[in-house]
């Protein structure tokens, strides 16, 4: 069965720290890759994706990821928090042959002032 | 754009009523997505529509859940009757073509007492 892991369910960091969120998946053909965020009270909101060429994937707010088709990951990475990167973030992938979206069951990240 | 509009953007209700909720996607899309959101499970696709037309319902819980995309512009998911188990977030997502991203709407917090 497709799935997708994110083995850490609760980051707190200071501000300034850097951040690395795992993500793994499991589906052995083509996949596009996601990064969703939701701030408190909000809706899904997309941090960046990836579909194809450049494994290292620049999304807003200065987060990046980075595809690694070997280790089936697709880790979120952003070398300076802030305290407004406090939200809950969550992996998803969708394979190449099916529309649907799957879904990490999601980190929250904890930045303190 | 305005976005992925849903409402209400919150409901109460209680066990045995009939809940409805709405969703207008973006304009021009033609995928839509019902999504739903709880502590225990996560985030989870109940079904989605291509071009009007339920392509996946695996996702829907039981027969207390239907949905219908009657056009382009509109979709409702309807619970009768509803249980308190059905406490959660409900998203509506939408996009555009096989590679798009999906945008999520704000989201309808239900709560059945």
């Amino acid at each position: 069965a497709q799935s997708v892991s994110q083995h850490n369910h609760h980051v707190i960091l200071s501000e300034a720290a850097s951040l690395e969120l795992g993500c793994n998946y499991s589906y052995g053909g083509t996949v596009n890759l996601f990064w969703y965020v939701q701030y408190p009270g909000q809706h899904l909101q997309l941090l960046l994706k990836y579909f194809s060429g450049d494994p290292l994937v620049k999304g807003i707010k200065g987060f990046e990821a980075e595809f690694i088709k070997s280790k089936f990951s697709f880790n979120l990475r952003k070398p300076s928090v802030q305290w407004s990167d406090t939200a809950e973030y969550f992996c998803a992938f969708e394979s190449g042959s099916a529309r649907q979206l799957t879904f990490g069951s999601g980190t929250q990240l904890t930045v303190l002032p | 754009d305005a976005g992925v509009i849903q409402s209400p953007r919150h409901e109460v209700t209680e066990m045995g009523q009939e809940v409805t909720l709405r969703c207008k996607p973006i304009s021009g899309h033609n995928s839509l997505f019902w999504y739903r959101q709880t502590m225990m499970r996560g985030l989870e696709l109940l079904i989605y529509f291509n071009n009007n037309v339920p392509i996946d319902d695996s996702g829907m819980p039981e027969d207390r859940f239907s949905a219908k995309m009657p056009n382009a512009s509109f979709s409702t998911l309807k619970i009768q009757p509803s249980e308190p188990r059905d406490s959660a977030v409900y998203f509506c997502a939408s996009s555009f073509g096989r590679a798009d991203t999906q945008y999520f709407g704000p989201g309808t917090r239900l709560t059945v007492l």
